[in-house]
């Protein structure tokens, strides 16, 4: 089956710190995969996408390229700021028959200090 | 433009008892979904609907019943409550129609705890 797996947390970095969220996955053909972004008391947002191999998403400073031959997804960002502390979902959506449907990842949370 | 909205943001149940989680959408979309977030496990699915009278089981259903009478509506019943249902619930949305670049809008979720 298909699955997602994220690097263990908690992460906690000081402001303008570099940021690496690793996220691998394992899928049957070809995915489409997800960063999605959860703020304290909010539900999920989508923050990037990519939907082939070699893509890269991008979104508020925030990169991830789609490495097929890694089968992997990693989450990066040069210089954090307080307000990116935030739990962070990887996801992938299957595609064919799957109706949208989306496999999460546990989710890493990212603590930023000042 | 209110997105998808749920209702209750939070309750406290007693064992035993059921309760309607409220999910609304407005956004005209196809596809609605039902999660629950655990702890550290990541978002399940419950339940997921494709359009107005079809509704199929996700990973996690039991304990659970959903019903799709309109686009707009998808509410999540709680029967016999129990403390293994005490989680945070999201409802989410996606329009159906964009393959695999479509994306999924969240509510901003109910927490639930049950006693």
């Amino acid at each position: 089956g298909n699955s997602v797996t994220q690097m263990e947390g908690p992460v906690t970095l000081s402001e303008e710190a570099f940021l690496t969220i690793n996220c691998t996955y394992t899928a049957t053909g070809y995915p489409s995969l997800f960063w999605y972004v959860q703020y304290p008391g909010e539900g999920l947002q989508l923050l990037l996408k990519a939907t082939k191999a070699d893509d890269k998403g991008s979104n508020k400073g925030f990169e991830a390229t789609y490495r097929k031959e890694t089968t992997s997804f990693h989450l990066e960002k040069g210089s954090v700021q307080v307000s990116d502390s935030a739990v962070y979902f990887c996801a992938l959506y299957a595609g064919g028959t799957s109706y949208g449907k989306l496999t999460f990842g546990q989710g890493t949370i990212l603590t930023v200090h000042p | 433009n209110a997105g998808v909205t749920q209702t209750p943001k939070f309750r406290i149940l007693k064992i035993g008892q059921s309760m309607t989680l409220q999910c609304t959408q407005d956004m005209n979309h196809n596809y609605m979904y039902w999660y629950r977030q655990d702890p550290g496990m990541g978002l399940k699915l419950i339940y997921y609907s494709v359009g107005a009278g079809i509704t199929d089981k996700g990973e996690v259903p039991n304990g659970y019943n959903v019903s799709r009478s309109t686009t707009e509506d998808f509410p999540l019943r709680l029967e016999l409550a129990a403390p293994s249902q005490t989680s945070v619930y999201f409802c989410a949305s996606s329009n159906g129609l964009a393959g695999r670049t479509d994306t999924q809008y969240f509510g901003p979720g109910t927490r639930l705890t049950v006693l």
